[in-house]
């Protein structure tokens, strides 16, 4: 099946860095979503990028579909955006809908 | 004003209990999805539904059923509950059609 690879596995940063986290997929895509999971579990959908760029805040990410790879920026660091954010990928042909989660990565954001 | 629930938000049972968690949704949506996050892991899929009638197993179904009692509820059963059981329940729901999955809380579940 499908391979969803994300690093770095951690990653620290002071309050105010920026900082790229990257997803790599094996195998073509319907659909995929970014995550953030806060650390009280819960997970918040970031975006919906299938393909092309999006915006929203200090937060950006680019799929670039042909390759096999998302990005997600974080711009502007703070304490609030720790948390573990996860690449998820509903591969081509499949179900729909059943997402293959990557094992995301750890940010912590320090005062 | 949650649009996805889960009960109960925490939940400590022991070995051979049956338990049952519940998962309900004010989207209108018809797919419905359960999954499981073990510490440091991403989800995986235990079980999905297209609607009522439409009920799919996924990657790790062993140990677990569900039911899917309305388009608005879907509960996932653990008939005998055993330690590695132990992790973080999700409900997730997405419209037919859509590309986009809503996760509901969650539910930490603990098997002694």
């Amino acid at each position: 099946g499908i391979q969803v690879e994300q690093s770095p596995p951690d990653l620290i940063l002071q309050e105010g860095a920026n900082s790229t986290l990257r997803c790599n997929f094996s195998d073509s895509v319907n659909n995929l979503q970014w995550f953030h999971q806060n650390p009280w579990g819960q997970l918040i959908n970031l975006f919906y990028i299938p393909s092309g760029t999006k915006q929203n805040g200090r937060l950006s990410a680019t799929t670039v579909a042909t390759e096999r790879y998302s990005l997600l920026y974080i711009s502007s660091s703070q304490t609030t955006d720790s948390g573990v954010y996860f690449c998820a990928v509903d591969p081509y042909g499949g179900s729909q809908g059943n997402l293959i989660f990557g094992k995301g990565t750890k940010l912590s954001v320090k005062p | 004003d949650a649009d996805v629930t889960q009960t109960p938000r925490n939940r400590i049972t022991k070995t051979g209990k049956r338990i049952m968690l519940e998962c309900s949704q004010t989207k209108g949506h018809d797919r419905m999805y359960w999954y499981r996050q073990d510490p440091g892991l991403g989800l995986q899929l235990i079980y999905y539904s297209f609607d009522v009638k439409d009920i799919n197993k996924g990657e790790i179904s062993d140990g677990y059923s569900v039911s899917r009692q309305a388009q608005a509820k879907f509960s996932l059963s653990l008939e005998s509950a055993i330690p590695n059981q132990t992790a973080l329940y999700f409900c997730a729901t997405m419209p037919s059609g859509g590309n986009e999955q809503f996760f509901g809380p969650g539910t930490r579940l603990t098997v002694l």
